[in-house]
């Protein structure tokens, strides 16, 4: 099937270690974004790539890194983990559209990262 | 900078009945909003989008909405719900570059 797929689904891990939650899209879109969903459910976008490239990165720690190897995949890492990174972390990717304007976001189904 | 506020955080309803589900949003740059629906444990999934054009966008499930530039609104609405509708529902401005500035979330509750 066409989607956005992450990998794990849930992960639980221990505070101080470093973990990467991996994204892959076989959707051909040129842009790809990592969003976090709080446990109050609020929504912020981290970073987004186009074509391999940076163009989005808000207010992070620099404990995440983003890498895109190519367009369809878009991995998170996430070093010396603590007990606020716990949340649920989104991938989305979204098409060109039409005059550059980007007409939606497809996401994926989340990794639950729990941080004990 | 953009920001979207979705005036309820929780609207219950009796299946069958209306329901409008609240949005504004302030924004110096071209509006382009969206409404999206997560269901529990699982990804979102775009409802419907105003880009341009036609100020009433009609999505799936039977779902619209009304662009409204003078109130700075973009409310959803249902003629009638059903309880599959139970989901939180998130109103959301995008940018062209395809940043989503996301609201609060409403969490619908459709009865029997």
């Amino acid at each position: 099937d066409t989607a956005v797929s992450q990998t794990p689904k849930y992960l639980v891990t221990q505070m101080g270690n470093d973990k990467s939650i991996k994204c892959e899209q076989n959707l051909g879109h040129d842009t790809m974004y990592w969003y976090k969903q709080d446990s109050k459910k609020f929504l912020k976008i981290m970073f987004s790539y186009n074509n391999k490239e940076l163009i989005i990165n808000e207010t992070v720690p620099n404990r995440f890194s983003p890498k895109s190897p190519d367009k369809a995949h878009l991995n998170l890492h996430i070093n010396s983990l603590e007990l606020g990174d716990s949340a649920v972390y989104f991938c989305a990717s979204s098409p060109p559209g039409t005059g550059g304007v980007r007409t939606e976001a497809f996401f994926g189904q989340g990794t639950r990262l729990t941080v004990v | 900078a953009q920001s979207v506020t979705q005036l309820d955080s929780q609207v219950p309803v009796f299946e069958e009945a209306p329901v409008e589900l609240r949005c504004n949003y302030s924004s110096s740059v071209s509006v382009y909003l969206f409404w999206y629906v997560q269901y529990p444990n699982q990804g979102l999934q775009l409802l419907l989008k105003y880009l341009s054009g036609s100020t009433l966008v009609k999505g799936i499930n039977g779902f619209e909405a009304e662009f409204n530039k003078s109130q700075t609104s973009f409310h959803l609405r249902k003629p009638s719900v059903h309880i599959s509708d139970t989901a939180e529902y998130f109103c959301a401005g995008g940018t062209s570059y395809g940043k989503l500035t996301f609201g609060q979330g409403t969490i619908l509750t459709v009865h029997p």
